[in-house]
């Protein structure tokens, strides 16, 4: 069965640092690009950041770029979210969610909430 | 960047009524289309892929439709356990993928 677990979300002062995990089971995480979306408290879905299978393609939206950094370790079977000058804004439910060549979003975690707030 | 245009935002309808959810793309994207059905407090889960393929497990009621710029989401039959959010996704250029707005759906 295949399972995403996200972890490490909290509540943050703003301009402060936070580092997300997403544990991947169930299938080949070194095969499959994963991502990052959030969604803010009542609001729709947004698009973070991307990273391909090897790590060689690594992308971000323009709202995160600069101050976030996605990794992973498919030794451990991990995807990370390196998350550095936290603004208010920043404040939402994040999933990680797996992607490859023939479908987008099949498998989504179940999200960890980060709160920036003073 | 392609904006994805979901309408209506929010619906009611009766049990057993059709429901439909369109979903207009500000570019061709071909079918590179998912909807997504989202429970209060849930992950989103993915219905359907490619604009009209359903997802293993998916029950047949859903199904959508379209290709490059207009797409359609239907429930054909409206059952209780429908209630949520519903979202479009395009992915024609991934990874900077965008959602619609969501369509809230209750019941009547």
């Amino acid at each position: 069965e295949v399972q995403l677990v996200e972890s490490g979300g909290g509540l943050v002062k703003p301009g402060g640092s936070l580092r997300l995990s997403c544990a991947a089971s169930g299938f080949t995480f070194s095969s499959y690009s994963m991502n990052w979306v959030r969604q803010a408290p009542g609001k729709g879905l947004e698009w973070v950041s991307s990273i391909s299978s090897s790590s060689s393609y690594i992308y971000y939206a323009d709202s995160v770029k600069g101050r976030f950094t996605i990794s992973r370790d498919n030794a451990k079977n991990s995807l990370y979210l390196q998350m550095n000058s936290l603004r208010a804004e920043d404040t939402a439910v994040y999933y990680c969610a797996r992607s490859s060549t023939s479908c987008w979003g099949d498998y989504w975690g179940q999200g960890t909430l980060v709160t920036v707030s003073s | 960047d392609i904006q994805m245009t979901q309408s209506p935002s929010s619906l009611s309808a009766s049990v057993g009524d059709r429901v439909t959810i369109t979903c207009q793309a500000s570019q061709d994207i071909s079918n590179y289309l998912n909807w997504y059905q989202q429970k209060p407090g849930k992950a989103p889960k993915l219905l359907i892929y490619d604009a009209s393929n359903l997802e293993t497990g998916v029950p047949s009621r859903f199904s959508g439709s379209g290709s490059g710029t207009d797409f359609t989401f239907t429930i054909s039959s409206l059952q209780p356990e429908d209630i949520a959010t519903y979202y479009c996704q395009q992915y024609d250029n991934p990874p900077e993928l965008t959602f619609g707005g969501g369509t809230k759906v209750e019941i009547k």
